[in-house]
């Protein structure tokens, strides 16, 4: 059954990059016909969809993210990443990597753990 | 983007129960409907896809049904595990958005 892990600095500085990846195990990212995206979750809130890349490469991304958003692969490694520039306290959050899958609808079937990324000076 | 609102926001009910969650969406997602299940400090668990289909290793108790833009997530006799917090999201037009959950308390 897939894996999938998180990393990365769980602190980062206002107007800074916040990078993230995550590691799949029992799957190859640069297989189909899986979609590998980003969610994240505000303590306390919901969930935001942030964006997925698919194994050809090709990308969807939140328009409200768009311009400071890349999400790419690393086939060599097995996995893939979020960079998400400029970043804000509004950035704080739980941020989850997920398989999506596609059975009569596209659904995101595996996560990760998450992990806590703080925005602060 | 497409607006999705649970209702209720929050429910308590008894173990052994039957539980309904709705779901309304502010356009057409046809049958693009999945449902998620968090418990506190964990990913959410896919519970439900395509509105009505039934997720590997899920219970049938929980049964999803709906088009369009109403949907309904049942859970037939809630048991102990199912106290949590449900999300709906619909993945028919990107950027896929999901509801503000509704927490299901133990009453």
């Amino acid at each position: 059954q897939v894996q999938l892990q998180e990393s990365g600095p769980g602190l980062v500085k206002p107007s800074q990059t916040l990078s993230l990846t995550c590691t799949v195990s029992n799957a190859s990212v640069s297989s189909g016909p899986y979609y590998w995206s980003w969610i994240r979750q505000p303590a306390g809130e919901g969930l935001e969809w942030i964006g997925r890349i698919y194994h050809s490469g090709d990308t969807n991304y939140n328009p409200s993210l768009i311009s400071r958003l890349t999400i790419s692969l690393d086939t060599s490694n097995n996995l893939f990443s979020l960079r998400l520039t400029s970043v804000t306290a509004t950035d704080t959050a739980i941020y989850y990597c997920a398989r999506e899958s596609w059975s009569s609808a596209y659904f995101l079937d595996s996560w990760g753990q998450g992990t806590l990324v703080t925005v602060s000076s | 983007d497409i607006q999705m609102t649970q209702s209720p926001p929050s429910l308590s009910a008894s173990a052994g129960e039957r539980v309904t969650i709705t779901c309304r969406a502010s356009e057409n997602v046809h049958k693009y409907l999945n449902w998620y299940q968090q418990k506190p400090g964990k990913a959410p668990k896919a519970l439900i896809f395509a509105a009505s289909s039934l997720e590997g290793g899920v219970p049938s108790r929980f049964s999803g049904t709906g088009s369009g833009t109403d949907f309904t997530l049942t859970i037939a006799s809630l048991q102990p595990e199912d106290f949590a917090t449900y999300y709906c999201q619909q993945s028919y037009s990107v950027p896929w958005t999901f509801g503000q959950g509704t927490k299901v308390e133990v009453k």
